[in-house]
């Protein structure tokens, strides 16, 4: 059974810095690529950023380009999203999900294991 | 940008009717799915690819459309079903673009 159990969030203010981690189990990891997508308060779901499985490609929302940072360990079978000039209207429950196919080239893809999410409150 | 607008936002049907939500689409995409999210709970994937329903997804659950139009359709609805439904392009990357959300509650 695939698991994904994100941890690191918390309470910031407006400025810090805060690093989510995702620990993988129930697959092999490497094969596949990660996202991380969040929910603000009464908000919808909102894409942040993606990472192929090697962890040679990423991309990130406009939002957050240029002070999130994600990466892999594959080793691990661990997703990070590092978090820095974190501002309040980047408050949310951020969940980890993975790509419903393998795929040795990144493609789009949906995303069918998600985990419980890790609420991130900046203020 | 790709834009996907939900319909109707908010929508009543009774225990064993039937639910049809909207996706629409800025542009013509190919691959559609849809999610399925309970509060304090992870989103679920329903649909794929437009009309492939997930592993374990009940066969009331069904997608279908095209181009810029896309249906969920939901019938003979239990109360399990009664959740916030998102649909998502994943065609079109980057962004990975979801619709706002049709929550579904009981009549």
């Amino acid at each position: 059974e695939v698991q994904l159990l994100e941890s690191g969030g918390g309470l910031v203010q407006p400025g810090e810095s805060l690093r989510l981690s995702c620990a993988a189990s129930g697959f092999t990891f490497s094969p596949y690529a990660m996202s991380w997508v969040r929910q603000a308060p009464g908000k919808g779901l909102e894409w942040v950023s993606s990472i192929s499985g090697s962890g040679s490609s990423t991309y990130y929302a406009d939002s957050v380009k240029g002070r999130f940072t994600i990466s892999r360990d594959n080793s691990k079978n661990t997703l990070i999203l590092e978090m820095n000039t974190l501002r309040a209207e980047d408050t949310a429950i951020y969940y980890c999900a993975k790509d419903l196919r393998p795929a040795s080239i990144f493609e789009g893809s949906c995303f069918d294991s998600w985990g419980q999410g890790i609420l991130v409150t900046v203020s | 940008e790709l834009m996907m607008t939900q319909s109707p936002a908010t929508l009543s049907v009774s225990l064993g009717g039937r639910a049809t939500l909207s996706c629409r689409a800025s542009q013509s995409v190919r691959n559609l799915a849809w999610y399925q999210h309970k509060p304090g709970q992870a989103p679920r994937l329903l649909i794929y690819d437009t009309i492939t329903r997930a592993t374990g997804v009940p066969a009331r659950f069904g997608g279908s459309g095209s181009g810029t139009e896309f249906t969920l359709t939901i019938s003979s609805l239990q109360s399990e079903d009664f959740a916030v439904y998102y649909c998502q392009e994943y065609d079109n990357w980057p962004p990975w673009t979801f619709g706002q959300g049709t929550k579904l509650e009981i009549k």
